[in-house]
C-alpha cells in the first residue's frame, strides 16, 4: 500500500545545529515528492518539492530511490525553523506523513 | 497570491447537527481538496474535486458529503455531526491538469468541536 512514514513526532535541536528530519515512503510509480511546512499560527504552505531541486531557506531534500527516502536537511538550524513539517507524496493517490514537529532551542 | 478561505475559523456543533464547512479560493484552480489534520496522524484526504459538480472520495470519506457547484467553492458537509468529527480541517486548491501533482494551497483551517 501507498504510505509516507515520518518517524519522529518531535525533534529538538539546539541554533546552529544541523538537522534532519526524515521521510520514508513505498511507492510502485513514480514518486512526486514535497515537504509542506506550518509554522506557528499560519497556514500549511509549501517549502519544496523534489522536481524543483532547490534550496529553501536553507532547507534541501534529496529522493533516494534506492533508500525510497526523501529527508529534509538543513545544516544550521534557525530558531525561525520551528515548526511542524510534513512530508508528502503527490504521485498517485495523496498521501501525506504524520508531521514531524520541530523545535529549534536558542 | 493565492488565497484560500475557510467561512469560520471556530465552529462548536453538537452530536446530530449537520455541519457545513465552506471553502473558496481566488485562483480559478481547477482541483480542490478537504482534508482533517489529527495530532500524530498527519493530514489525512477526506474528499476531491478536479471539477465542477465532480467529485472523488479519499481514505477517510465515511461520515462526510462535498458539494462543488461552483469552481471557486468546495464544501464538506457532516450529515450527523459525531464526537469523532471533532477535528481541523484543512481546505486546499491547487491548478492545472497535473491533479495530484500540483502545488497545493491551503486555507487557514477550521477548528471544529463536537460535543
Amino acid at each position: 500500500a501507498q504510505r509516507v512514514t515520518q518517524p519522529e513526532k518531535l525533534l529538538s535541536v539546539f541554533k546552529g545545529a544541523p538537522v534532519e528530519l526524515k521521510c520514508n515512503y513505498s511507492y510502485s510509480g513514480s514518486p512526486e515528492l514535497f515537504w509542506y511546512v506550518q509554522y506557528s499560527r499560519q497556514r500549511l504552505q509549501l517549502l519544496l518539492r523534489h522536481i524543483s531541486r532547490e534550496s529553501i531557506k536553507g532547507f534541501t531534500a534529496d529522493l533516494n530511490k534506492g533508500e525510497t527516502s526523501f529527508h529534509l536537511k538543513k545544516p544550521f538550524a534557525q530558531e525561525e525553523d520551528s515548526a511542524m513539517y510534513y512530508c508528502a507524496n503527490q504521485g498517485g493517490k495523496l498521501i501525506f506523513g504524520q508531521g514531524t514537529e520541530l523545535s529549534v532551542k536558542p | 497570491d493565492v488565497k484560500v478561505t475557510q467561512s469560520s475559523r471556530y465552529l462548536v456543533k453538537r452530536t446530530g447537527e449537520k455541519v457545513f464547512l465552506e471553502c473558496v479560493q481566488d485562483m480559478d484552480h481547477e482541483n480542490m481538496f478537504w482534508y482533517r489534520q489529527d495530532p500524530g496522524l498527519g493530514l489525512r484526504l477526506i474528499y476531491f474535486s478536479y471539477d465542477v459538480k465532480m467529485k472523488e472520495k479519499g481514505d477517510i470519506p465515511e461520515g462526510y458529503s462535498v458539494s462543488r457547484e461552483k469552481k471557486e467553492r468546495f464544501s464538506l458537509i457532516l450529515e450527523s455531526a459525531s464526537t469523532n468529527q471533532t477535528s481541523m480541517y484543512l481546505c486546499a486548491s491547487s491548478s492545472g491538469t497535473g491533479g495530484s501533482t500540483d502545488t497545493q494551497y491551503f486555507g487557514p483551517g477550521t477548528r471544529l468541536t463536537v460535543l
